[in-house]
């Protein structure tokens, strides 16, 4: 079956430390996407790639770094910068719908505890 | 202003009873609307989108659409315990924008 794999599920991280949360997407989708979730902000949207090789900060991008070097995969590093790192990260790719939409598939998440 | 706001709740209803999940939006352009729905340490999934005023109907959901005032909602009927999740509404415009969403409401439908 298609879909979005996060890993790991559960990290903790040692302050001063960086961490790379993995992101692959088997749908074929060009655009892929990493949001922060923390409880009553909703989703943040941190990095965004439209194609290989290219992306944009997002909202809240600071402490946070990305990579695109195929299509597939999108990892995230989060960064000794980064001063409030605990929260879930949430992976997403985009198909066109066929009315032009913007059709989010999100994979299942990562939780990062910073200790 | 945020550009799409949603009450947190918590909002907590009985098995059976008809729920109502509304958002406001201030961003005139957008041009379609999203429902997501997430469980407890799950990633989102798409519940529906609709492009135009009016309603769409998925089982027991419909999703509202009002853009002469800027308001959207999801209705939920004969709610089930498995419905108890967060539900995110989001606006979008074009294939290549970023969503906006909504805080999302936290739903509890007691058996």
């Amino acid at each position: 079956d298609g879909g979005i794999t996060q890993s790991p599920k559960y990290l903790f991280r040692k302050e001063g430390q960086n961490v790379t949360l993995s992101c692959e997407q088997n749908l074929n989708h060009d655009a892929m996407y990493w949001y922060r979730q923390d409880p009553g902000q909703g989703l943040r949207l941190i990095y965004y790639s439209q194609i290989v090789n290219d992306f944009q900060k997002g909202d809240i991008a600071e402490g946070y770094s990305v990579s695109r070097e195929k299509k597939e995969s999108f990892p995230l590093t989060v960064t000794s910068a980064q001063k409030n790192p605990t929260a879930f990260y949430l992976c997403a790719s985009t198909r066109q719908g066929s009315t032009g939409a913007n059709v989010l598939t999100f994979g299942a998440g990562s939780r990062l505890t910073v200790l | 202003q945020k550009e799409v706001e949603q009450d947190p709740g918590p909002l907590s209803v009985p098995e059976g009873a008809i729920v109502s999940l509304n958002c406001t939006y201030s961003n005139s352009a957008f041009q379609y609307f999203m429902w997501y729905r997430q469980y407890s340490r799950k990633g989102p999934e798409l519940l529906m989108y609709t492009y135009s005023s009016g309603n769409k109907e998925d089982g027991r959901f419909t999703a509202q659409v009002d853009k002469s005032s800027k308001y959207i909602s999801l209705f939920i009927r004969d709610s089930q315990p498995s419905d108890s999740a967060t539900y995110l509404c989001a606006g979008g415009r074009g294939s290549n924008y970023k969503l906006t969403f909504g805080k999302g409401t936290l739903l509890t439908v007691n058996p």
